[in-house]
């Protein structure tokens, strides 16, 4: 089976370091990715992990370890408009179909 | 430039009519997927296609139905339209080439049945 487990809410002041963290049970494990969803949106892309380590991307960074079955999102100097839905998927090995977690809401204040 | 779009956006229908709800990408991607998204459950597939011709049932398929006659569309039917089915509906496509393709996603459909 396929379990994706995130914090379904967060909240964060303006300028602040937040991290969301992300664990997973898959039957198979071929990256892990991370979307932005504001509210009424689609989702956007933000990170791309398939080997253990972290990438950095700007003010966002994503961390993985596979033998932990772990990855969290890293956002720095948050902004308003960083109040969205953070999305975790995991892409089982061998298909392009993607496993979503519920996602986590982050409310930034400032 | 290429995009992804969804029609229509909104559709109110009745308990039992069948509806269809359009997807057309113009990235000429291969693979594309529909889910839709509930309070709670994030996003979940409920069909997805890697070609023409080819068709695959997601985690939650019972009572939707996909054709895939081209490359570009893949329209979603709801046979007769259920109360539960009340969700948000993303279509989404990728490329298949590249272990970092990512998915890109429609604007959504705001689907209520009564």
């Amino acid at each position: 089976g396929q379990n994706i487990d995130q914090p379904t809410e967060m909240t964060a002041t303006e300028g602040a370091i937040v991290q969301i963290n992300c664990t997973y049970q898959t039957s198979g494990f071929n990256g892990l990715f991370w979307y932005q969803q504001h509210a009424g949106e689609a989702p956007t892309f933000l990170s791309y992990n398939v080997l253990d380590g972290l990438e950095e991307k700007g003010r966002f960074s994503s961390f993985l370890s596979r033998s932990k079955g772990y990855s969290y999102l890293l956002l720095k100097e948050l902004q308003m408009k960083d109040s969205a839905s953070y999305l975790c998927a995991v892409r089982p090995t061998g298909f392009q179909k993607l496993v979503f977690g519920t996602g986590t809401r982050l409310l930034v204040s400032p | 430039d290429a995009e992804i779009t969804q029609s229509p956006r909104h559709k109110i229908t009745e308990t039992g009519r069948q509806v269809t709800l359009a997807c057309h990408q113009t990235w000429n991607h291969n693979n594309m997927f529909w889910y839709r998204q509930d309070l709670g459950h994030g996003l979940r597939l409920i069909h997805y296609s890697y070609g023409v011709q080819d068709t695959n049932k997601g985690e939650v398929s019972d009572g939707y139905s996909v054709s895939r006659s081209n490359t570009e569309d893949l329209p979603l039917t709801l046979e007769s339209a259920a109360s539960s089915q009340t969700s948000v509906y993303f279509c989404a496509s990728s490329e298949s080439t590249q272990l970092t393709d990512t998915q890109y996603f429609g604007p959504g459909t705001r689907l209520t049945v009564l």
